[in-house]
């Protein structure tokens, strides 16, 4: 069976902190790993790592994968309140197409 | 762009009554999902349909039912709702089952009593 661990579970910041999340995995025959971010409503999504992108950036954000060690970590540098939010990990298996495995998430605020 | 779009965004049932979940999508996308999160938890697959005219079970399926009504929507019904039911349901889609980023609604706040 799948299984996604993300740590910490909540995490309580400053602005202009940085803040590591990760998410650590074990999945028969990896094909991908995507982080989405989860205000009030729906998740959004933020990157998509796999065997061809193992490192990616989008302004404050970025996010690596090691698939030796089986994790992947995101930063966010110069937090802002505006990056509270629940952070959930997902991994997908190439003989599971269409079945996302997500971790519990990481609840992040970010104190003014 | 409306993107996902699900009805209702509140539902209040008693034990035993039945109800279906609409969900459509407008970005021509070929896969979508049903997903449910409780308190703390991540999002547990209910059902997904990879592609118009299929339908596969997915981590909890037991008391729901799906219907690929189109390429557009995928409803999700509750033939006879229990409490373990209470929870917020989200329908997803994506362009395809893999390596496609989850595109998703507002979800739908379900209690059961």
């Amino acid at each position: 069976e799948d299984k996604v661990v993300q740590s910490p579970l909540s995490l309580v910041v400053h602005e202009g902190d940085t803040v590591t999340l990760n998410c650590s995995y074990e999945v028969t025959n990896f094909r991908s790993l995507l982080w989405y971010k989860q205000e009030k409503k729906a998740p959004t999504f933020l990157f998509m790592l796999t065997s061809s992108g193992i490192e990616k950036k989008s302004g404050r954000l970025s996010s690596i994968l090691d698939k030796k060690e089986l994790f992947s970590i995101l930063n966010i540098t110069a937090t802002q309140t505006g990056d509270s939010a629940v952070y959930l990990c997902a991994v997908e298996a190439n003989t599971n197409a269409g079945k996302s495995t997500f971790g519990d998430g990481t609840t992040l605020t970010v104190k003014p | 762009n409306a993107g996902v779009t699900q009805t209702p965004k509140f539902q209040v049932l008693k034990t035993g009554q039945s109800m279906t979940l609409q969900c459509a999508q407008d970005m021509n996308h070929n896969s979508m999902y049903w997903y449910r999160q409780d308190p703390g938890m991540g999002l547990r697959l209910i059902y997904y349909s990879a592609s118009e005219g299929t339908t596969d079970k997915g981590e909890v399926p037991n008391g729901y039912n799906v219907s690929r009504l189109n390429k557009r929507e995928f409803s999700l019904r509750l033939e006879s709702a229990a409490p373990s039911q209470t929870s917020v349901y989200f329908c997803a889609s994506s362009e395809a089952p893999a390596n496609s980023p989850l595109h998703f609604g507002n979800g739908t706040r379900l209690t059961v009593t």
